[in-house]
């Protein structure tokens, strides 16, 4: 597609609760990346997905918290048990380069709202 | 590690005024560095970056910034800023295994 596209936009879930967002990254980027924006704060990294390599998860704030991607494309973020502190922008980007250095192109974002 | 710092948290400017927006970084070897610009509801969006050569890079939207190796500093730069540049500004520091660490943010206000 044109762009990084992330569904839902938005979502309201209740505590304890699963949920799953989606990124579409742009055809032939090989780097995608997740990342947690809340609110008045940077961007956190999440996790990052190069090609077929195996994924580097440091970013992942606990257990809770896993994604994966499939045919190299399409990732989903799935955060089980959900807990108010999840509420956050969660950004999609994705990269042609391997290291992200000709930067990323991100999404809208999914806003989670945790009740 | 990697890190970056965006002194400023909000910061105001009258529309036609000039625009420095500052930025410091921390990292051991030549750094990739970026800035995005977010405007509300939005993602990011790449301004300008850079890696090596001219150490003053020119962006999208009328945007440039200047690389100082001594001072360890990136600062976004605008000769006459517009109301539509109303955003909030994040410098970014990228090369450490292809993950790019964030600032926390700039807020910039435009005053007609």
């Amino acid at each position: 597609g044109a762009g990084v596209s992330q569904s839902p936009s938005n979502k309201v879930t209740e505590k304890g609760k699963d949920v799953e967002l989606r990124c579409d990254p742009i055809s032939g980027h090989t780097a995608l990346y997740w990342y947690r924006q809340s609110l008045g704060q940077g961007l956190e990294f999440l996790i990052y997905f190069q090609g077929n390599s195996a994924p580097d998860k440091s970013g992942l704030p606990s257990d809770r918290f896993s994604a994966e991607r499939t045919g190299g494309s399409v990732s989903t973020l799935t955060i089980q048990r959900t807990q108010q502190e999840d509420s956050a922008v969660y950004l999609c980007a994705s990269s042609l380069s391997s290291q992200g250095t000709n930067g990323y192109t991100f999404g809208s974002g999914t806003r989670l709202t945790v009740v | 590690a990697q890190s970056v710092t965006q002194p400023d948290i909000h910061i105001t400017v009258s529309e036609g005024a000039s625009l420095e927006l500052r930025c410091n970084y921390s990292y051991g070897a030549t750094p990739y560095l970026f800035w995005y610009v977010q405007s509300p509801g939005q993602g990011l969006q790449l301004l300008l970056k850079y890696f090596s050569g001219d150490t003053l890079v020119q962006g999208i939207k009328g945007f440039e910034a200047e690389f100082k190796r001594s001072q360890s500093s990136f600062n976004l730069r605008k000769p006459s800023v517009h109301w539509s540049d109303a955003a909030e500004y994040f410098c970014a520091v990228g090369g450490d295994a292809g993950k790019s660490t964030f600032g926390d943010g700039t807020t910039l206000t435009v005053k007609p």
